[in-house]
């Protein structure tokens, strides 16, 4: 079984239009996350949901916005694709509990390009 | 800014050599530091972790060495194989939800 799965795994969009990325754990963690990954392979942290609450909520355009329908997912909606927003998007979960390890569990990605 | 600088970006490594790659932290408040490893195609991976209370961690192969009064941290790969090629990404958090990561190491293993 999958732990952290995303879909799609590939989109390719032209600019201008509003897509949409979906990521669901079965690990039964309380806390998720999504990064960016560009082409030089940096991980940048966009959003984090604890138990549905928005936590973390990194300097990100607007255009993105994070849905979290129960805690076991976390959806991504990007409005007015641009070409910037070319790049690679991890899921990733993890619980945290008062002194533990923030160990996080990643999805294997959706590869985004705008045309 | 980036609390985690990493370096080097690339390495290359002849099999059975020592892959080194070296992290450099400045928030104090942090208090965990994991190592993660990305396969091309595929998301990162938690390898080794450690807590700044131990100056060392070996699991397998790798081994991180902790310097806590230089605010470093180092990933060591012993014996590296060719399936060590990939991507690793050292980071650190203060026990809270956000892990900082450095740029990352693509490791290339020559056999």
């Amino acid at each position: 079984d999958t732990a952290v799965s995303q879909t799609p795994k590939y989109l390719v969009t032209q600019m201008g239009n509003d897509k949409s990325i979906k990521c669901e754990q079965n690990l039964g963690h309380d806390t998720m996350y999504w990064y960016k990954q560009d082409s030089k392979k940096f991980l940048k942290i966009m959003f984090s949901y604890n138990n549905k609450e928005l936590i973390i909520n990194e300097t990100v355009p607007n255009r993105f916005s994070p849905k979290s329908p129960d805690k076991a997912h976390l959806n991504l909606h990007i409005n007015s694709l641009e070409l910037g927003d070319s790049a690679v998007y991890f899921c990733a979960s993890s619980q945290v509990a008062s002194g533990g390890a923030n160990t996080q569990y990643f999805g294997p990605g959706t590869r985004l390009t705008v045309l | 800014q980036q609390q985690v600088k990493q370096s080097p970006q690339s390495l290359i490594v002849q099999k059975g050599g020592i892959s080194i790659i070296n992290c450099a932290y400045e928030n104090t408040a942090f208090d965990y530091f994991p190592w993660y490893q990305q396969f091309p195609g595929k998301g990162p991976a938690l390898l080794i972790a450690i807590r700044p209370d131990v100056s060392e961690k070996k699991e397998g192969r790798f081994t991180i060495s902790f310097n806590k009064s230089a605010k470093q941290f180092s990933l060591h790969i012993m014996d590296s194989q060719p399936g060590d090629s990939a991507t690793y990404f050292c980071a650190a958090s203060k026990d809270d939800y956000k892990l900082s990561f450095g740029a990352g190491t693509t490791v290339t293993v020559r056999a």
